[in-house]
Parts: structure tokens; sequence; C-alpha cells
């Protein structure tokens, strides 16, 4: 069976500090990866894409950036945090069709 | 780009009643219309979708109805329970191997027992 797993759960930073988040994808070849950012309240922006190893689409730009180092690892980092990048980050796959998402990173940047 | 307006925000009914949430898309081009629901401190699950070509989808408590001239979806969920309580999010792509999802702002459904 497929298994989605973020790291960390949570994370609490200081602006201006360095971020990477984590996700991995076990059960599955070549999915397509999303990286997601949901505010308070619920909304949820797309953030990144992935079809391919090393290959990464920005959706929106909100200084954050992402790779893809192995089919079935995505990254999400910054150099450096705004306040505005507190809330939660959702890691997501699919085939085409349904996405599946992981539980997510809560960021709460101070 | 796609833009969804989802409406209601928030809805509140007794156990038993019938809710209908709205969805609206701007792009007609979007051909997939996949819907989740965010139980708290769960992740997102998929629940239901629906393609362009289609009118009507149910799946057990939950009737999914599209209209493509308008631009229109709207989910039905009857006999609502407790367990129904969640953010329910529709969502637009432009088809099954488009990579851009977008998505509502969200329906805050609570049911009250």
């Amino acid at each position: 069976a497929q298994t989605i797993h973020q790291w960390p759960v949570a994370e609490i930073k200081a602006v201006g500090s360095p971020l990477s988040l984590g996700c991995t994808i076990k059960g599955k070849s070549s999915p397509n990866l999303y990286w997601y950012w949901q505010a308070t309240g619920g909304t949820l922006q797309q953030l990144f894409y992935s079809i391919t190893v090393g290959q990464v689409e920005s959706v929106v730009q909100l200084n954050l950036s992402a790779s893809r180092p192995k089919d079935d690892q995505f990254i999400l980092s910054t150099e450096k945090l705004l306040l505005s990048h507190s809330g939660f980050y959702l890691c997501a796959w699919s085939l085409g069709g349904e996405v599946f998402f992981g539980k997510g990173t809560r960021l709460t940047v101070v | 780009g796609e833009q969804v307006e989802q409406l209601p925000s928030s809805l509140i009914v007794q156990e038993g009643a019938s809710v209908l949430i709205n969805c609206s898309y701007t792009d007609s081009a979007s051909v997939y219309f996949p819907w989740y629901k965010q139980e708290p401190g769960k992740r997102l699950q998929f629940i239901i979708d629906i393609r362009s070509n289609m009118e009507r989808k149910q799946n057990q408590r939950l009737t999914l109805l599209f209209d493509k001239k308008t631009k229109h979806l709207s989910l039905h969920i009857t006999a609502t329970q407790p367990g129904d309580s969640a953010i329910y999010f529709c969502s637009a792509s432009l088809n099954t191997g488009n990579y851009k999802y977008v998505f509502g702002a969200g329906t805050r459904l609570k049911v009250i027992a």
C-alpha cells in the first residue's frame, strides 16, 4: 500500500531562519508530487508540483523553493522565513485524478 | 487563471438534515472536479469526483451535480450525521493529467446531534 510521510509534524521557527520540510511517498512509482499551503481558516493554495525527478514547477511565488531529489522525495525550503509563511503545509501525490494528502506540517514563524 | 468559489463558508445543521454546498469555477477548460473532506485533526480525504462529461454522480449519501453551462457544481449530503462534521473542499483541474488543482475556500459543516 502507498504511504505518504511528512516531517516534521510541527515547527516553531524565528523570522529570518531557514526552513526545510520533507515528504516521502512509498509504494508508487513516479507519482506527481505537490506542495500545498493551508492558511488559518482553511483556504488551500497549491505552491509547487513535480511530475518527475529534478523537475519542479512553481504555482505561486511565496519566497519558497521546492526540490525533488529522488522519485519518492519532495522537499520544501527557504533560506529566510517570513511571518507570512506560518500555516499548514501539505504534501500530496497523484497519478492523475484523485490527490492523496499527507498529514501536514504545522509551521509557526515567530 | 482558474478561480473556484465555494459557498456557504459554514453550515450548522441538526443530525438527519440535508445540506447543499455550492461551487462555481471560472475556466471553462476545467474538466475534472474532485471533492475532499477534512475532519478535525485528520488528513484531507477524497470523497467524490465528477468529470465534465457527466451531470450527476452519487456515492451513498453524497450526490454531486454538475452544470457545464453555468460552470457550477453542488454537493448534496443527505441524512447528515455528527461524523460528517468537517471542512469540505471542491477543486477544479484542467484534466486528470494536469498538475494544477485549484481549491475553493472550503465549507465548514457542523452537524449537531
